[in-house]
């Protein structure tokens, strides 16, 4: 069975500075999906990485994919509020019974004025 | 845009109950999932669909049943419901996720029921 990782689960960070959550997952997979909840509200999905080496950027967002060592990051570039929320990433992977999404257990994260 | 409706955003009902919980798509999608979310544990993946009447056990069926009669609807069933299936379930649909062609389709979600048995 396919396991993703998340690191941390939750994260505090100030307004304006950088970090990275970090994804692991256990096998050979050919995609990986990053999606943002906000509080009460569903699952958006926000990146889509399809090789190694791929990097995806959306505004203070920019995720990236080592095939090779199985692990995506999601780097957050000086902080603001608005992105405050719950990110998960997933991974397709081949089950008994077909493809199917692996998600990770989310990190929480929230920007602090 | 894919709109995925569940029937009900917070639902109470009482332990020994039967619990229907039903999801619809509007994207003509093969593929259709329940998942529970619980704090520190994300999404689980309880049962999926990727066909009408198709059903498959995810990571933790017990408890649960689903039905899938029309390709748009797929119903997830708490035989009997108890307390420890307090939770927030989401459902998604997605077009067929065939491996190592460059089909990326991510799932699409509904907007979750908050469900509490009492």
């Amino acid at each position: 069975e396919l396991k993703v990782e998340q690191n941390p689960l939750f994260l505090s960070m100030q307004e304006g500075k950088n970090y990275t959550i970090y994804c692991n997952y256990s096998t050979t997979s050919d995609r990986l999906y990053w999606y943002r909840q906000d509080p009460g509200k569903s699952l958006e999905s926000l990146f889509v990485l399809l090789s190694n080496g791929a990097v995806k950027q959306e505004g203070r967002l920019m995720a990236s994919l080592d095939t090779k060592a199985r692990l995506s990051t999601l780097h957050i570039t000086a902080a603001v509020h608005d992105l405050s929320a719950t990110y998960f990433c997933a991974v397709v992977g081949l089950s008994n019974t077909g493809n199917q999404f692996y998600f990770g257990t989310g990190t929480s994260l929230t920007v602090i004025p | 845009d894919v709109k995925v409706t569940q029937s009900s955003r917070y639902l109470v009902k009482r332990t020994g109950e039967k619990v229907f919980l039903e999801c619809v798509q509007d994207m003509d999608h093969e593929n259709m999932f329940w998942y529970r979310q619980d704090p520190g544990l994300g999404l689980r993946l309880i049962y999926f669909s990727y066909d009408v009447k198709m059903k498959e056990k995810g990571d933790i069926p017990e408890g649960y049943s689903v039905s899938r009669e029309k390709k748009e609807r797929f119903s997830l069933i708490l035989e009997s419901a108890s307390t420890n299936q307090t939770s927030m379930y989401l459902c998604a649909s997605s077009p067929i996720q065939p491996l190592f062609r460059r089909v990326h389709q991510p799932q699409h979600f509904g907007d979750g029921t908050r469900l509490s048995i009492l």
